[in-house]
């Protein structure tokens, strides 16, 4: 029963590297999220998508970008990597907007040297 | 500005007895609230959610939560609590679809529950 698979679960970048980060859920789900967490400050919302091929911006998008080419994966691309997005990264998915509660995975730790 | 806030950054409770971790909330409309649980170095969990009816919600895990709508709180509570409750709790606003809102989840910064036996 694996849910929701993030990859890689840490990593540590040089300042103007890049990666992606891959979000797998296997529930079928139609809406996922990336978020980032930091102390004191709770989750974050990124970017999320409402269905395949779209995606929409959240509340701190500035540096990242994201796909959702196939319904089970979402993407999140760092282009430049900079110092202040040292974090953790979460992914969810959920089945309704809503009503329904998110489904999370177990978080990809980023550190930007 | 749509917000939530969870006043107390840790809150320390002695095993077997009760524990409230507090949330409180402002959103225009009328919202649906979440309450989720993170252990060390995992994602998030879901715990209970509000959407309407009872102000009294059961979750998992033995946990409840109190919708207030007056005081715009939601504050989770346990009869008993375990050492194993001990965990990060997150408290989440879903607002209202309309007003420019996309209706995505808005989370407190989190409270620290420690449990000691």
């Amino acid at each position: 029963n694996a849910g929701v698979t993030q990859t890689p679960k840490f990593r540590v970048l040089k300042t103007g590297q890049s990666m992606t980060l891959l979000c797998a859920q296997d529930m079928n789900h139609e809406y996922m999220y990336w978020y980032r967490q930091d102390p004191g400050m709770g989750l974050r919302l990124i970017h999320y998508s409402v269905g395949e091929g779209t995606t929409a911006k959240g509340e701190v998008p500035d540096g990242y970008n994201v796909s959702r080419l196939k319904k089970q994966n979402f993407l999140l691309g760092l282009e430049s990597a900079a110092p202040s997005q040292t974090s953790v990264y979460f992914c969810a998915s959920s089945l309704t907007p809503n009503t329904g509660e998110l489904f999370f995975g177990e978080g990809s730790r980023l550190t930007v040297l | 500005a749509q917000s939530v806030a969870q006043p107390e950054d840790q809150v320390n409770v002695a095993e077997g007895n009760p524990l409230t971790v507090k949330c409180t909330y402002s959103v225009s409309g009328n919202p649906y609230l979440f309450w989720y649980v993170q252990y060390p170095n995992r994602g998030l969990q879901f715990l209970l959610k509000y959407i309407t009816g009872d102000n009294l919600v059961k979750g998992s895990y033995g946990f409840e939560a109190e919708f207030n709508k007056s005081q715009t709180s939601f504050h989770l509570k346990k009869p008993s609590a375990l050492v194993s409750d001990s965990a990060l709790y997150f408290c989440a606003v879903r607002p209202p679809r309309y007003g420019g809102s996309q209706g995505n989840l808005i989370f407190g910064k989190g409270t620290k529950l420690s449990v000691k036996p």
